[in-house]
């Protein structure tokens, strides 16, 4: 069965760079979510997308921001890379009914040097 | 607020022992619950779920109940394997929102 992809799978950035991941849901998934995970820390919700409409949104920097597009993938740019942005970051999709399951993808792990 | 508890790892068992992670949680309304399986350097992927009260949710020998009367979802495998051996995520979702909340994750080390 079709998985969630992320791209790249691994990001190396400088500090004050910009970084764009992108997130393919699953097919006829029409919610996007976003999630970060600092070393051995549970993921945190960021933002989530239904129907290309900014649904909810959690602890995102405001150097962050996210949309969905019309095929339904979604990117997250970051700007203003600081160390502390290092983290792997998860995209998950949902059908988009209340409380239906988020299925994850692999993640990107993103390194700010 | 919502929030979920796990029980602090890590925890070690040799190869056939049983396993419970505890779990609770507190919510608002009435949350739809799972557990997540992290495997070294991988993502995360869905291990069970449940979504209403007495439901019990099971796959690959792993179980847990949906119990509303102690906000609790344990999870239990009757006999673990070295393979099973990750970081498993306790985690909520309620129809107000569509954010899951995690639990602070407990790492699980299997040894021969």
């Amino acid at each position: 069965a079709a998985g969630v992809i992320q791209s790249p799978r691994h990001l190396i950035k400088e500090k004050r760079e910009t970084a764009t991941l992108k997130c393919y849901p699953i097919p006829r998934h029409d919610t996007v979510y976003w999630y970060q995970q600092g070393p051995g820390q549970d993921p945190q919700f960021l933002i989530s997308f239904y129907e290309k409409m900014q649904s909810d949104k959690g602890s995102i920097p405001d150097r962050f921001s996210a949309q969905q597009f019309s095929d339904y993938h979604s990117e997250l740019n970051m700007s203003s890379l600081e160390l502390g942005d290092s983290a792997l970051y998860f995209c998950a999709s949902s059908s988009g009914a209340p409380q239906e399951t988020q299925y994850f993808g692999p993640g990107t792990r993103l390194l700010v040097l | 607020g919502n929030s979920v508890t796990q029980m602090e790892g890590p925890v070690t068992l040799s190869e056939e022992a049983f396993l419970t992670i505890n779990c609770t949680y507190t919510a608002t309304g009435y949350p739809s619950l799972f557990w997540y399986v992290q495997y070294p350097g991988e993502g995360l992927q869905l291990l069970l779920k449940a979504t209403k009260a007495d439901d019990k949710g099971s796959n690959k020998g792993f179980e847990a109940t949906y119990r509303k009367e102690t906000t609790s979802f344990h999870l239990e495998k009757g006999s673990v394997q070295v393979s099973d051996s990750a970081v498993y995520f306790c985690a909520l979702l309620t129809g107000g929102g569509n954010k899951l909340t995690f639990g602070t994750g407990t790492q699980l080390k299997v040894e021969l």
